[in-house]
């Protein structure tokens, strides 16, 4: 059965600190891995990775993927209360692109 | 990037009836969709599998006879949630992925279903 792990399960930080979220998985059939962001409603994507030790970077957010280790990290710089949401982590697999996704990680970004 | 619209965003109905969700590929076509399912403070969980022209595959624990699918056209997917009970109360959403590239799953807006 394919598992998606994701680390911390909720975190709050200070505005300005720097995050680091933790996406772990155990698949067959790995096509990509994803990283969401869910505010009140459907999740906005924030990055596709394919390939090992390419960090892909938005503004303030980063995340990269281990392929051999089979995990990946989210990073954000400099956070804002903005920031404060459901980062989902989701692995497809397969020729139809069938998510997994792990638990979530509740960020709350306090002033 | 892709639209994927789904309709109703939310919908309370009573115990014993039936609600329709239909997610729909705007601007591009998708042969399959998927439908999940979200409770509060818990992640998406696939459901099922929606395939243009066949019968979708559901998730073990799902109930084939219970969440409808119907996949009729290249860019409709329909969820229809029979005989609906307070516990099938949740966030049901949508995705597809254009083409057969390794392109990212776009999500329909989710329909909130409050059964009373």
């Amino acid at each position: 059965e394919d598992k998606v792990v994701q680390s911390p399960l909720s975190l709050v930080v200070h505005e300005g600190d720097t995050v680091t979220l933790n996406c772990s998985y155990e698949v067959t059939n790995f096509r990509s891995l994803l990283w969401y962001k869910q505010e009140k409603k459907a999740p906005t994507f924030l990055f596709m990775l394919t390939s090992s030790g390419i960090e892909k970077k938005s503004g303030r957010l980063s995340s990269i993927l281990d392929k051999k280790e089979l995990f990946s990290i989210l990073n954000i710089t400099a956070t804002q209360t903005g920031d404060s949401a459901v980062y989902l982590c989701a692995v497809s697999t397969g020729t139809a692109s069938k998510l997994t996704f792990g638990t979530g990680t509740r960020l709350q970004v306090t002033l | 990037g892709a639209v994927v619209s789904q309709h109703p965003s939310w919908v309370i109905c009573k115990s014993g009836t039936s609600v329709k969700i239909e997610c729909r590929s705007l601007d591009f076509q998708a042969t399959t969709m998927f439908w999940y399912r979200q409770f509060p403070k818990q992640s998406l969980m696939l459901m099922a599998t929606s395939n243009e022209g066949s019968k979708a595959t559901y998730e073990q624990g799902v109930e084939k006879d219970k969440f409808l699918i119907n996949h009729a056209s290249l860019t409709l997917s329909t969820l229809t949630v029979t005989s609906a009970h307070p516990e099938d109360s949740s966030f049901y959403i949508c995705s597809a992925t254009p083409g057969a590239m390794n392109t990212e799953a776009f999500f329909g807006q989710g329909t909130r279903l409050t059964v009373v």
